[in-house]
């Protein structure tokens, strides 16, 4: 099975513009997730999707969206970026309805530089 | 929500010797425990978890001891090799959010 596949691996972009990550999950896995990765920070969760619907959200501002269409592929969209959004950022599938309490399988991540 | 505290936040050990990373959480409902491992420039791969019906669970040279009263839970690695140079990540069930909490990572470096 091919593994979890994050589109793009880089980007670069400017204060005020928004940018759009894609997240391809593993077959037969509904559940996806998101992290931001900043040095010295773990994995900050961002929010999680099951079957099309956002099941929790971490503690971050509107500005973070997500949604994932039918496919379980994940979209997180991040509008008006600020220099702080620069980071690592990583989906993860699983297979079960919650990542809370089972193996998750993460991707490259897409490296994000806010000029 | 839960939170989870990681010590320490880099070690370095030599070849052959034992490393120990050790984490507290705040949540007593928490029941998951998985650990991390993150090469440079790879992604996370989990390496072991344990669950709160169980006190310590074993894999070869990896180990994870689970202390619920005290609410802490360390990752034992014996005989390191180069290769287990990398960041280690703990986490822990947030029964709220119905999602993992990280801790902060510890850089492992394994002296040959």
């Amino acid at each position: 099975k091919a593994g979890v596949t994050q589109t793009p691996r880089y980007l670069i972009k400017t204060r005020g513009q928004q940018v759009t990550l894609s997240c391809s999950p593993i077959s037969g896995h509904r559940s996806v997730s998101w992290y931001q990765q900043t040095p010295g920070q773990g994995l900050q969760f961002l929010f999680e999707y099951f079957s099309e619907t956002q099941r929790n959200k971490g503690n971050f501002p509107g500005r973070f969206s997500g949604r994932q269409f039918s496919n379980s592929r994940s979209e997180m969209n991040v509008s008006t970026l600020e220099l702080g959004d620069s980071a690592l950022y990583l989906c993860a599938s699983s297979l079960g309805w919650t990542s809370s309490n089972e193996k998750l399988f993460f991707g490259s991540g897409t490296q994000l530089s806010v000029l | 929500g839960e939170n989870v505290e990681q010590h320490p936040s880099t070690l370095s050990v030599q070849e052959g010797d034992s490393a120990v990373i050790k984490c507290t959480y705040s949540d007593s409902a928490s029941n998951y425990f998985p650990w991390y491992k993150q090469e440079l420039g790879k992604r996370p791969q989990l390496i072991i978890d344990i669950r709160s019906n169980v006190g310590e669970k074993k894999d070869q040279r990896i180990a994870v001891t689970l202390n619920k009263t005290a609410k802490h839970f360390s990752l034992h690695i014996t005989e390191t090799q180069p290769e287990d140079s990398a960041v280690y990540f703990c986490a822990a069930s947030d029964r709220g959010r119905r999602a993992l909490t990280f801790g902060s990572g510890t850089r492992l470096q394994v002296q040959p």
